[in-house]
């Protein structure tokens, strides 16, 4: 069956630390996304990338960087700039003019 | 710029009544719509969607939506709900660029509970 991957599903970052939240699809879609989830706050785009080794910054990408250097995979890293990293964080991918297929999250929480 | 307003948070119904879920967008442009929904700790799944033609969308587990263009809105329906209606639904735009889409705008979401 073709999806998106999302892993882990629950995440922890101590103080001062980056973390990585993975993110691989087999649908072979050429565009990627991320977005963070607060409650109330609907859906909020990070960052966007539509083909290998190419990404842009979406609405709140401050905090947060990325890598697409395979089609299938598009890390999210939340860095130790990131103040108030305590979201949920949902990826998707999708062909252009084809809705976005998204996985099922990773919840990540600060000890 | 583009915006999405659901006009509810919270939507209360008894099982077996209609609901109805409202969305408004702003845009410039031409757009494509969504409908999403998302149960607990879970991604979004897809109901519908308009990209073209006719302007009543029918999606799955019985709802449709239709596009009103002069009204800007994309309104969410179901004639009966069904306790696992229960979950959170998201309204979503994105521009219609060469006939292709891109970014997705959300709306901030309604919650729909679903009482016996």
């Amino acid at each position: 069956d073709g999806g998106i991957t999302q892993s882990p599903k629950y995440l922890f970052r101590k103080e001062g630390q980056n973390v990585t939240l993975s993110c691989e699809q087999n649908l072979n879609h050429d565009a990627m996304y991320w977005y963070r989830q607060d409650p109330g706050q609907g859906l909020r785009l990070i960052y966007y990338s539509q083909i290998v080794n190419d990404f842009q910054k979406g609405d709140i990408a401050e905090g947060y960087s990325v890598s697409r250097e395979k089609k299938e995979s598009f890390p999210l890293t939340v860095t130790s700039a990131q103040k108030n990293p305590t979201a949920f964080y949902l990826c998707a991918s999708s062909n252009r003019g084809r809705p976005q297929h998204f996985g099922d999250g990773t919840r990540l929480s600060i000890l | 710029a583009q915006s999405v307003t659901q006009l509810d948070s919270q939507v209360p119904v008894f099982e077996e009544a209609p609901v109805e879920l409202r969305c408004n967008y702003s845009s410039s442009v031409s757009v494509y719509l969504f409908w999403y929904v998302q149960y607990p700790n879970q991604g979004l799944q897809l109901l519908l969607k308009y990209l073209s033609g006719s302007t009543l969308v029918k999606g799955i587990n019985g709802f449709e939506a239709e596009f009103n263009k002069s009204q800007t809105s994309f309104h969410l329906r179901k004639p009966s709900v069904h306790i696992s209606d229960t979950a959170e639904y998201f309204c979503a735009v994105s521009e219609r660029i060469d006939n292709q889409g891109g970014k997705l705008i959300f709306g901030q979401g309604t919650e729909l509970s679903v009482k016996p």
